[in-house]
């Protein structure tokens, strides 16, 4: 059953537009929370965290916001960039547990 | 070169067949895991390891064994393969548990295995 859910598998997006990625959870004992991305034939690169004491986490054009009541937390990329263009993964722990991973969403940035 | 390395980086085998993947990193990082990424089932952890000689299991263990006996090793064995064990297997490492949700999990660049 899976605990992580990314239901959109895929988004384009113009470039200098605001790129929206959704996840959503189960375990409400899920208390941190990360994005990673992901390019062809890589590994995933580290992107971004939340803890669960804070709703919103900026880094430059990344912002990660979680709504615990929901159980969901979304990633903005503003302006999104044609280099954006890969694939993203959520993923959650609660303490002492493993990290569960989404199924990904796969962007594209038109230019 | 410094980092998380893995080996190989494309592999394809028979079904039966006794398969190991590496993988190998320099920052002395205490933990390591095994995942695997599977189309509409993202990353999957199949092995973790909190040390050298202290392994445990993941969400997906069965038909994997792994050992580390040092800090910068840790590879993957497929005793027997099968063909449901077709995946990208993925190595990571981090400096710190989990536990404290403060870690950053470093990923190696990916192992594709074919199994026939």
């Amino acid at each position: 059953d899976q605990q992580v859910k990314q239901n959109s598998p895929s988004l384009s997006v113009q470039e200098g537009r605001i790129s929206i990625l959704n996840c959503d959870y189960t375990n409400s004992m899920f208390d941190y929370f990360l994005w990673y991305k992901k390019y062809p034939a890589e590994g995933p690169t580290f992107l971004i965290s939340i803890s669960s004491i804070k709703d919103k986490n900026e880094d430059g054009r990344f912002t990660v916001f979680l709504n615990k009541s929901a159980k969901h937390l979304s990633l903005h990329i503003v302006p999104s960039q044609p280099g954006d263009s890969a694939v993203y993964f959520c993923a959650a722990s609660s303490p002492g547990n493993q990290f569960y991973f989404g199924t990904g969403t796969s962007l594209t940035v038109i230019p | 070169d410094a980092g998380i390395t893995q080996s190989p980086r494309y592999k394809i085998t028979e079904t039966g067949r006794q398969v190991t993947l590496m993988c190998h990193q320099t920052w002395s990082h205490s933990y390591m895991f095994w995942y695997r990424q599977d189309l509409g089932h993202g990353l999957r952890l199949i092995y973790y390891s909190a040390a050298a000689d202290i392994t445990d299991k993941g969400e997906v263990p069965d038909g994997y064994v792994v050992s580390r006996s040092k800090t910068e090793n840790f590879p993957l064995t497929l005793e027997s393969a099968t063909r449901s064990q077709t995946s990208v297997y993925f190595c990571a490492s981090s400096e710190s548990t989990w536990a404290g949700g403060t870690d950053t999990q470093y990923f190696g660049p990916g192992t594709r295995l074919t199994v026939l």
